[in-house]
């Protein structure tokens, strides 16, 4: 079946400090993937996608590359700031019809 | 715009009692699905629908009901309800799924159960 892997953390970097979040994948087929975010006592919110190898997906000044040879999607920015402090999901959606499959999360603290 | 919205947010329940989460949404979307959050395990698939009548089990649909009679409602029930169901409860809604125009899910804000 399909499974997601992510680092789960958590991670604490400064202010203005560079994001990486490692996710890795494993699915048949051609997946689509995601970054979904979620601020604290809120729902997911989507970050980005990449539907096909090679695409990028950016938001926010967060982006994400989709590596088929390398079944991963890791999710980087440049600069964080306080405010990017959240829960943040990789997810893959398969070729069937049962939704998204989600990463355990990783939970990133930006200190000022 | 209300998107995806769930009721109750929070609710305490005794062992053996039975509840309903409510969710609705009012975007059209054809496609909805029901998440339990747990710490360290993620969101897992409990039900899913792609449509008016139709639902299927997702991952974890042990001691969960659904149905859907109509494309805007997606109700979750705990017919009896465990401690094993404290957890966080995420609806969600899509246009479609796998290849089906806008992928985005668009989820409702959350339940938090507790079973004591």
């Amino acid at each position: 079946g399909n499974s997601v892997t992510q680092m789960e953390g958590p991670v604490t970097l400064s202010e203005e400090a560079f994001l990486t979040i490692n996710c890795t994948y494993t699915a048949t087929g051609y997946p689509s993937l995601f970054w979904y975010v979620q601020y604290p006592g809120e729902g997911l919110q989507l970050l980005l996608k990449a539907t096909k190898a090679d695409d990028k997906g950016s938001n926010k000044g967060f982006e994400a590359t989709y590596r088929k040879e390398t079944t991963s999607f890791h999710l980087e920015k440049g600069s964080v700031q306080v405010s990017d402090s959240a829960v943040y999901f990789c997810a893959l959606l398969g070729g069937g019809a049962d939704g998204l499959t989600f990463g355990k999360g990783t939970h990133l603290i930006i200190q000022p | 715009n209300a998107g995806v919205t769930q009721t109750p947010k929070f609710q305490v329940l005794k062992t053996g009692q039975s509840m309903t989460l409510q969710c609705a949404q009012d975007m059209n979307h054809e496609y909805m699905s029901w998440y339990r959050q747990d710490p360290g395990m993620g969101l897992r698939l409990i039900h899913y629908s792609v449509g008016a009548g139709i639902t299927d089990q997702g991952e974890v649909p042990n001691g969960y009901n659904v149905s859907r009679s109509t494309t805007e409602d997606f109700p979750l029930r705990l017919l009896s309800a465990a401690p094993s169901q404290t957890s966080v409860y995420f609806c969600a809604s899509s246009y479609g799924w796998q290849g089906a125009g806008n992928t985005e899910a668009f989820f409702g804000q959350g339940t938090r159960l507790t079973v004591v």
